[in-house]
Order: C-alpha cells, then structure tokens, then sequence
C-alpha cells in the first residue's frame, strides 16, 4: 500500500513570496504519478501539477513547479510569487501506474494563507 | 482541463430517505468516475471506482447497500445515499479520469454537501 504525508498543516508566506509545501511519500511501486491538488474554501479540486515516476525533468504548470527528489522519495511544490487567491488546502496524491486502477491516496493537506 | 459537474451542490434532508447526487463529465467522455467523501479539516477518502456499464468498487468500509453507484452512460455516475442518517452528513466530491498528455488525470466535480437533520 501507498502512502503520502504531508507534514504542514499550515503555512504561511507574504504576498510575491514563493512558498515550498512538503510531500513525501511511501510506495513499494517502481511506476507511479505525482499530483497536487488546490481545494479553496469552495470545495472544488483543482488540478495543479503532475510528476511521473519516470520523468526525468521536474514538472512546471504556470508558477508552480514539482521539486521531485526520487532517491529520498519528495515531490514537494514550490509557488512562485505567491497570490492572495493561492489562499488554499493543498493535497498531495499519488497513483500507482500499473494495476493500480488509477486510484488516488491523499495526504492530509497544507493550508496555505496568503498574506499581504 | 476537463469539466466535472456535481448535482447539486448542497442538500439538506431527513434522516431515513434517500439522496440521489449525480456527477457529469460535461466535455469528454468517462469510462471511469470516482466517488470521494470528505469530513470537515480531513482529507479525500475514496467510497468507491464506478465503472461505464459494470457494477461499482468499493473500498474497504464502505457499504455498497448504503451507497449505491450507478455509471449508466460513459457520462453520468450517481450515487444514493440510501435511508440517510445523521452521520452521513459529509461533503461528497466525484472525480472522473481522463487521458491528458499521457497520463490519467482525475478531474474533480465541486462537490456536494449533504446534511442530515
């Protein structure tokens, strides 16, 4: 069985910062993906950014980008220039590529607050 | 990216009847949707795969009796919470999976908010 953790429950970070949010996860699974998702007071998962197992350059969305460190097992996500509405729960997930019927493990999230 | 749409998005009924909440994939088409569940400050956890045509995966917990899943049409999965109860109240958010530059990416349904009186 996978597992991710997230080790902040909350975070904060000024306005035009960049913010790293951590993610480490666990998995016995040679081909796996990466995910972050951004969850505001609404509801809604919003897709962010995706990292294959096998990829072998980090991923970048926009101001986000995926510091994936395989070796010690991180894919943390870093926020460039930091907006007021990137004011967020954000989860990290992973899926196992092969038979793992494209079913997602989520850690318990980072809150992150924006402040002026 | 893809489009989910959730039905609706926040029902309050009486404890013993049943809530229907149905999940749309409005602009592609979904062989596979998935129903999530979550508790307030708590993260995402996964009741049950609805397959296109096929009957549903639960996990582990979860009563297929309680929470019926229906995938009738490769755009259209609904779930029934059947003779709700109180603790049924939770926040249910469907996922459906489709292929985007080569891997399978969920896109998520804004979610549903259910309270049981």
């Amino acid at each position: 069985a996978q597992k991710i953790t997230q080790t902040q429950p909350g975070m904060f970070v000024q306005e035009k910062e960049a913010v790293t949010l951590d993610c480490t996860y666990d998995t016995s699974d040679q081909s796996y993906g990466l995910f972050w998702y951004k969850q505001p007071s609404s509801g809604e998962m919003i897709f962010l950014i995706y990292q294959g197992s096998y990829d072998e350059q980090n991923a970048t969305e926009g101001r986000y980008s995926l510091n994936f460190q395989k070796a010690r097992k991180s894919a943390n996500l870093v926020i460039s220039a930091s907006q007021l509405g990137d004011s967020a729960m954000y989860f990290c997930a992973m899926t196992i590529l092969t038979g793992g019927g494209n079913k997602l493990t989520f850690g318990t999230g980072t809150q992150l607050k924006v402040e002026l | 990216g893809a489009v989910v749409s959730q039905h609706p998005s926040r029902v309050i009924c009486k404890s013993g009847t049943s809530v229907k909440i149905e999940c749309r994939s409005l602009d592609f088409q979904a062989t596979t949707m998935f129903w999530y569940r979550q508790f307030p400050k708590q993260s995402l956890m996964l009741m049950a795969t609805s397959n296109e045509g096929s009957k549903a995966t639960y996990e582990q917990g979860v009563e297929k009796d309680k929470f019926l899943i229906n995938h009738a049409s490769l755009t259209l999965s609904t779930l029934t919470v059947t003779s709700a109860h109180p603790e049924d109240s939770s926040f249910y958010i469907c996922s459906a999976s489709v292929r985007d530059r080569g891997q399978d990416t969920q896109y998520f349904g804004p979610g549903t908010r259910l309270t049981v009186l």
